[in-house]
């Protein structure tokens, strides 16, 4: 079965630190990737996606970047976080009919 | 651009009410997909349901049903007999499918509704 890991599950970090949340997906080859966003009472946002190894579309201008150096591995970075990148951000997978997301990461920024 | 509202950012009913919680969307695709999801406290989504544009048949799962309405571009969700353990915050979203081929993950959602049921 497929399993998909986030890590970690929470962080804080300071405002112009660095950012790097790691999602990797288990029992499937080549599926499409996604980041999420979701704000406080908000609904979820799509940050990036990815249909392939360093193949990645930005949906929403921001502070933050997308890698996805191997097939099921893909990496959510920024250079020097600000306040407003605080949310929760969650990674997920797709075949063509479903989605499958995995267990967040609530980011603070301070 | 796509657009989903679900105008109903809490509802809050006792254990064995039903509940239907509304969601209307926008979108300018003739073919396109919704889903529900449920998040429970601990933040991971659950995936409940898909259905096309083009089949508006309603479905029953259980104590759950939804309601496709193309002509009011509503998409309903019914929960008969609530359980505490239904409390959620519950998420409504749309994909758009060219050539009816769709892509889940690329989903504009609504904003949700926390739903509480109480004992």
């Amino acid at each position: 079965s497929q399993t998909i890991h986030q890590w970690p599950a929470t962080l804080v970090q300071p405002v112009g630190s660095p950012l790097s949340l790691e999602c990797t997906v288990e029992g499937t080859s080549n599926p499409n990737l996604y980041w999420y966003r979701q704000a406080a009472g908000r609904g979820l946002q799509l940050l990036f996606y990815s249909v392939g190894i360093g193949q990645i579309s930005s949906e929403v201008p921001q502070n933050l970047s997308a890698s996805r150096p191997q097939d099921r591995q893909f990496i959510l970075s920024s250079k020097k976080l600000l306040l407003s990148d605080s949310g929760f951000y969650l990674c997920a997978w797709s075949n063509r009919d479903e989605a499958f997301f995995g267990q967040g990461t609530r980011l603070t920024v301070v | 651009a796509q657009k989903v509202t679900q105008a109903q950012t809490e509802i809050s009913v006792v254990e064995k009410e039903d509940v239907t919680l509304d969601c209307v969307y926008e979108t300018r695709d003739t073919t396109y997909y919704l889903f529900w999801y449920k998040q429970p406290p601990s933040g991971e989504l659950v995936f409940l349901i898909r259905r096309n544009s083009f089949d508006e048949q309603n479905e029953i799962s259980g104590r759950y049903s939804w309601n496709f309405q193309k002509s009011t571009s509503s998409f309903n969700f019914t929960i008969t007999a609530s359980q505490v353990v239904d409390s959620a915050v519950y998420f409504c979203a749309l994909s758009e499918a060219p050539e009816r081929v769709t892509n889940a993950g690329k989903s504009t959602f609504g904003d949700g509704t926390t739903l509480t049921v109480k004992p």
